[in-house]
């Protein structure tokens, strides 16, 4: 079974500058997520899709930040402008049912972002 | 705030030791999951615990869950060069109001052959 796709794998980029990731989730999945895991830190919940609904996006900042799974399978996430605190790897899972914490998410792995 | 305190955030022992990792919080969770990344990689799940005091083995990896639901600990025993890598534990708060997953800073671990 393949894993979750996600690219490019690197990307550097100045600030001010925009990007976009691409994730492509393991077939059947219903449920995408986008983490965003800064160096020595733990993984950060973006945003949560269920089908190309938007379950949660809490904690994605808006103003700069955007995500899109119009077909309900692959997805985007695109930063316009970036800054330099968004380097990170931007990680991409999926997951067979509803997220409800207790489900199995296959992550990706990753795209590096270096802001410049 | 930190939700998820893991430590020790760094690790390093020589194969054949035994070890134990911790990941505490002041909060109650619903579900608590161990994962394992390695460098360029992302998180592979290891474990599920949802009921307080309860113990998971995997192999020569045994996980436990807090009577309290609050805290959880992960013993290696008899550490191999293979289980290098960093240990993220990851839970739902209960009455959060959403399932989202919050991830510890991790423990870094590497063994030397």
């Amino acid at each position: 079974e393949a894993g979750v796709a996600q690219s490019p794998r690197y990307k550097i980029i100045e600030k001010r500058q925009s990007v976009a990731f691409w994730c492509n989730p393991i077939s059947g999945h219903a449920t995408l997520y986008w983490y965003q895991q800064i160096l020595g830190q733990g993984p950060k919940l973006l945003i949560q899709f269920q089908n190309n609904g938007v379950v949660d996006d809490s904690q994605l900042p808006k103003d700069r930040f955007s995500a899109e799974r119009l077909k309900g399978v692959d997805s985007t996430l695109k930063i316009q402008p970036a800054k330099l605190e968004d380097s990170a790897v931007y990680l991409c899972a999926s997951s067979l049912v509803k997220g409800q914490g207790k489900e199995t998410q296959y992550f990706g792995p990753g795209t590096r972002l270096l802001v410049l | 705030t930190q939700l998820l305190e893991q430590s020790p955030q760094f690790l390093s022992i020589q194969e054949g030791e035994n070890l134990t990792v911790y990941c505490n919080s002041s909060s109650v969770f619903s579900s608590l999951q161990w994962y394992r990344q390695e460098p360029g990689e992302g998180p592979v799940l290891l474990v599920t615990v949802v009921t307080g005091g309860e113990v998971k083995k995997l192999k020569r990896l045994t996980f436990q869950f807090g009577d309290a639901r609050k805290d959880s600990s992960l013993h290696i025993t008899a550490a191999q060069p293979g289980d290098t890598g960093l240990y993220l534990c990851a839970g739902v708060a209960s009455g959060a109001g959403s399932y989202q997953l919050t991830f510890g800073k991790g423990t870094k671990l590497s063994v030397i052959p």
